[in-house]
């Protein structure tokens, strides 16, 4: 019940392309579900994050889409440029709890 | 204003030594939390700390310790050093023990030979 399942395990766009990184979770305590984003040698740095009283949460070029009923959450990224290459991680909490359950991870790959 | 810096960044240590990871959270930030990360399990929560109190602790056996001071920096600890002890620990701070943004450092690289 802990888990959050990630897929697909690798991407790799057009630049100028959309991403799509989907997740899916199974405790339906969960209230807080963040996405980031992992550069080679860094660690993880915070893109967005919605809570379930909305279905999508837009900034910039990133969009979360959000499906209570389907316990589902998506990340798109349009216009996809080569800086965004790197490992992508959903992520979900109980809010009040500091512990994140991660996803496996996404390594896109944005070529020219 | 400052990250969360995280000393060392890379360590290498042999099978049977201990060592202990430092983490500096962003000034005024409360609450740490510690993750390990390593290809095959991902990222794994090992605890959380605020006001010097573990509040939760992650499926993690006892050679995983931790603590944190009254300034809110926070050490861990892994002693009796296995290989699969190797990865990359990752600390994270956020304002209170109940904010839901973390931010993370940029990680220690330990590997254990």
């Amino acid at each position: 019940q802990q888990q959050v399942k990630q897929s697909p395990q690798s991407l790799i766009v057009q630049k100028g392309g959309i991403s799509i990184i989907n997740c899916a979770y199974e405790n339906t305590a969960f209230d807080y579900f963040p996405w980031y984003q992992q550069f080679p040698g860094k660690g993880p740095a915070l893109l967005i994050a919605i809570r379930p009283d909305v279905s999508e949460k837009k900034e910039g070029r990133f969009t979360i889409s959000f499906n209570k009923s389907a316990k589902q959450f998506s990340l798109h990224i349009m216009d996809s440029q080569p800086g965004d290459s790197a490992t992508y991680f959903c992520a979900a909490s109980r809010s009040g709890f500091q512990k994140l359950v991660f996803g496996t991870g996404t390594r896109l790959l944005v070529s020219p | 204003k400052a990250g969360v810096t995280q000393t060392p960044r890379y360590l290498i240590k042999t099978r049977g030594q201990q060592v202990t990871l430092s983490c500096s959270p962003i000034s005024g930030h409360r609450s740490v939390s510690w993750y390990q990360q390593t290809p095959g399990q991902g990222l794994q929560f090992l605890f959380e700390y605020f006001s010097e109190t573990q509040r939760n602790k992650g499926n993690f056996p006892g050679r995983f310790s931790g603590r944190q001071f009254s300034n809110s920096r926070s050490e861990m600890n892994v002693s009796t050093l296995e290989l699969g002890d190797s990865a990359l620990y990752l600390c994270a701070s956020s304002i209170t023990d109940i904010a839901d943004t973390q931010y993370f450092g940029p990680g220690t690289r330990l590997t254990v030979l």
